[in-house]
């Protein structure tokens, strides 16, 4: 069974670019997760979507947004790219909110570096 | 104060040792636990969930105290590969996951 998949792995960005990053989930899952995860840091919840919705937003500025797709698929966007936002972005896919204990599954995860 | 909360080591113990961690949370709401392990600059890998009744998978034991909201891993006979770092994982029915900022366990020979 094929894990979640993110593109790119890697990607260079300047200050003010925006950038899409894209997470494909393990079949059968349809709620995906997005983490920032900077370097030597925790990892800080993002966004959560569920059957096509957002279902929870961390604490992040409304520049991060992303949405998912019928097929699950999932795009996290970050607009007026920031130095800080500097940092491994990991996806994880689960069963879904009605599951008690949805196990999440990451990606390898995509590092954006801002220049 | 964090909503989870974990010691970050590093704990630095001989293989073969006993190693236990714990991680304390402070959403009373909180339904689901986890421990996962990350190794450097990969993603986190689930290690187990953690149930009310406790679990354990081969040399790894979790609990659960509601109560006290912490949860526990313990590791026996720790081997090389089990170096890296241990995260807590706390779920809400809300979707949210919060995520401790992890302990560092480094095995040595």
């Amino acid at each position: 069974e094929a894990g979640v998949t993110q593109s790119p792995t890697h990607l260079i960005k300047t200050r003010g670019q925006q950038v899409t990053l894209r997470c494909s989930p393990i079949s059968g899952h349809t709620s995906v997760y997005w983490y920032q995860q900077a370097l030597g840091l925790g990892l800080q919840f993002l966004l959560w979507y569920d059957e096509g919705e957002e279902r929870n937003r961390g604490n992040f500025p409304p520049r991060f947004s992303g949405r998912q797709f019928p097929n699950y698929s999932s795009e996290l966007n970050v607009n007026a790219l920031e130095l800080e936002d500097s940092a491994l972005y990991l996806c994880a896919s689960s069963k879904g909110q009605l599951i008690s204990y949805n196990e999440q599954f990451f990606g390898p995860g995509t590092r954006l570096t801002v220049l | 104060r964090k909503e989870v909360e974990q010691d970050p080591g590093p704990f630095n113990v001989p293989e073969g040792a006993t190693v236990a961690f714990n991680c304390t949370y402070s959403n009373s709401a909180s339904q689901s636990f986890f421990w996962y392990r990350q190794d450097c600059r990969k993603e986190p890998k689930l290690l187990m969930s953690v149930y009310s009744s406790g679990n354990e998978d081969g040399r790894f034991t979790a609990q659960l105290n509601r109560a006290s909201q912490y949860i526990s891993l313990l590791i026996r006979d720790s081997k090389l590969s089990d170096s890296a770092t241990y995260l807590c994982v706390v779920n809400t029915n809300a979707g949210k996951s919060t995520f401790g900022d992890g302990t560092t366990l480094t095995v040595k020979p």
